[in-house]
């Protein structure tokens, strides 16, 4: 597509449920990035693809997020028993590569609140 | 130590002057440094990046880098209330593993112009 797309751009979920956030890369990227935004915060780095691989993952918070590409393409952020805190944006990011080289695009996140 | 630092702010300025928003990080290794702009409510976007030492300009916006002292900094001339937003610094960093990179951002400093 055009631009990274993340659906949705909205999510309310009790405490406890399970949650699905899904991001769909620029097409031909190869390198997929997850962030994490609070409020008044900068967005803070999950977890990193490259290809179907993920490639660095120690910024998730702890055994509750896990997060998947299956085709090297579409990615879902999976949180298990959601608490309070994990209210935040979920920012997705594409690049082309590997490399920082010009930066990354990033979606228009998904608003994830925890009730 | 956070690995990028920038003061929260706000930073007012008023509209025609010149806004200096600083950046410094403490990782030597870091080779690419950008920043973003996110306007309230939206996502992250790319405005500026820079890789060797020295100014960087781009109509408005002059991006500055002292690897020696570990700074970032940039200046956005003739400041309009359009810019009123956060500036991102973001650093990149390299993998323990090598091979990629990831970025690593700041807390962002909140920019005000008033007219």
């Amino acid at each position: 597509g055009a631009g990274v797309s993340q659906t949705p751009s909205n999510k309310v979920t009790e405490k406890g449920k399970y949650v699905e956030l899904r991001c769909d890369p620029i097409s031909g990227h190869t390198a997929l990035y997850w962030y994490r935004q609070s409020l008044g915060q900068g967005p803070e780095f999950l977890i990193y693809f490259q290809g179907t691989g993920a490639a660095d993952d120690s910024g998730l918070p702890n055994d509750r997020f896990f997060a998947v590409r299956p085709e090297g393409s579409v990615s879902t952020l999976k949180i298990q028993r959601t608490e309070r805190g994990d209210s935040a944006v979920y920012l997705c990011a594409s690049s082309p590569n590997g490399g920082t080289g010009y930066g990354y695009t990033f979606g228009s996140g998904t608003r994830l609140t925890v009730v | 130590q956070k690995e990028v630092e920038q003061n929260s702010g706000p930073l007012s300025v008023p509209e025609g002057a010149i806004a200096s928003l600083n950046c410094t990080y403490s990782d030597r290794g870091s080779q690419s440094f950008f920043w973003y702009r996110q306007y309230s409510g939206k996502s992250p976007e790319l405005i500026m990046f820079i890789y060797s030492n020295g100014d960087k300009e781009d109509g408005r916006f002059t991006a500055q880098l002292n690897k020696a002292s570990q700074y970032v900094s940039l200046l956005i001339r003739d400041s309009q209330p359009s810019d009123s937003a956060t500036y991102l610094c973001a650093v990149n960093i390299i993998s323990i593993s090598g091979g990629y990179n990831k970025l690593i951002f700041g807390a962002g400093t909140r920019l005000a112009v008033h007219p």
